[in-house]
């Protein structure tokens, strides 16, 4: 399974973008980098997914390096409702890394 | 309609006791998931059912049995409870095999022991 590194915290103030930045230098061509979060006693919920194309939706855009080896979530208007830990995890649901597995993520905190 | 729900939301109970969580989903989804997150709030994926069929089982005391009686229900039943089972459990449920979202999660079932 690639494995995914992640800082362990960031703030952003509250209106900017936040930049959340995940590393998975062994990821495999067929796997693709999903990112989820997790407020506080929440289960965890989807935000984005993508292969080697940028990718956007309402919640946000995904930047990923040509070389697939690192890649961007931006939130681009935060508000205090985005504070959550945020995990970037490599997946490929019809391949042998089928399994959801999560690292430690990134505690982001948006301050008003 | 809630897409992932799980009963109860929480449950407090004693050592020793035998307690179960229940599971279900209505996206028609053919798998489903248990994961674990202790006090430290990492999560563990325990347990997965794709189909009524066990596909995967982490390395898990056997007092958790769970049980898929049909696809959109998981169960998992805990026998004499200990301190450490304390934790917040997760059910999810996806397509084997299907993007693109991954898995749906629920709210979650905070079980203390005490």
């Amino acid at each position: 399974d690639a494995k995914t590194t992640q800082p362990t915290s960031m703030d952003c103030a509250e209106g900017r973008a936040a930049n959340l930045p995940c590393n998975h230098s062994t990821i495999s061509g067929n796997e693709y980098v999903y990112w989820y979060r997790q407020i506080h006693s929440q289960g965890p919920q989807y935000i984005i997914h993508g292969l080697k194309n940028n990718e956007t939706n309402e919640m946000a855009s995904l930047i990923i390096t040509e070389d697939r080896k690192s890649s961007t979530l931006i939130l681009p208007h935060a508000t205090l409702r985005d504070t959550a830990v945020y995990y970037c995890i490599t997946f490929n649901s019809g391949g042998s890394n089928y399994k959801l597995t999560f690292g430690k993520g990134t505690l982001l905190t948006v301050n008003p | 309609d809630t897409a992932v729900s799980q009963t109860p939301k929480y449950l407090v109970t004693q050592m020793g006791n035998d307690k179960s969580i229940k599971c279900e989903q209505n996206l028609g989804h053919d798998t489903m998931y248990w994961y674990k997150q202790d006090s430290k709030k990492f999560l563990k994926i325990m347990f997965s059912y794709n189909n009524k069929e066990l596909i995967i089982n982490e390395t898990v005391p056997n007092r958790f049995s769970p049980k898929s009686p049909d696809k959109a229900h998981l169960n998992l039943h805990i026998n004499s409870l200990e301190l450490g089972d304390s934790a917040v459990y997760f059910c999810a449920s996806s397509h084997l095999g299907v993007r693109p979202y991954g898995y749906t999660f629920g709210s979650g079932t905070r079980l203390t022991v005490v």
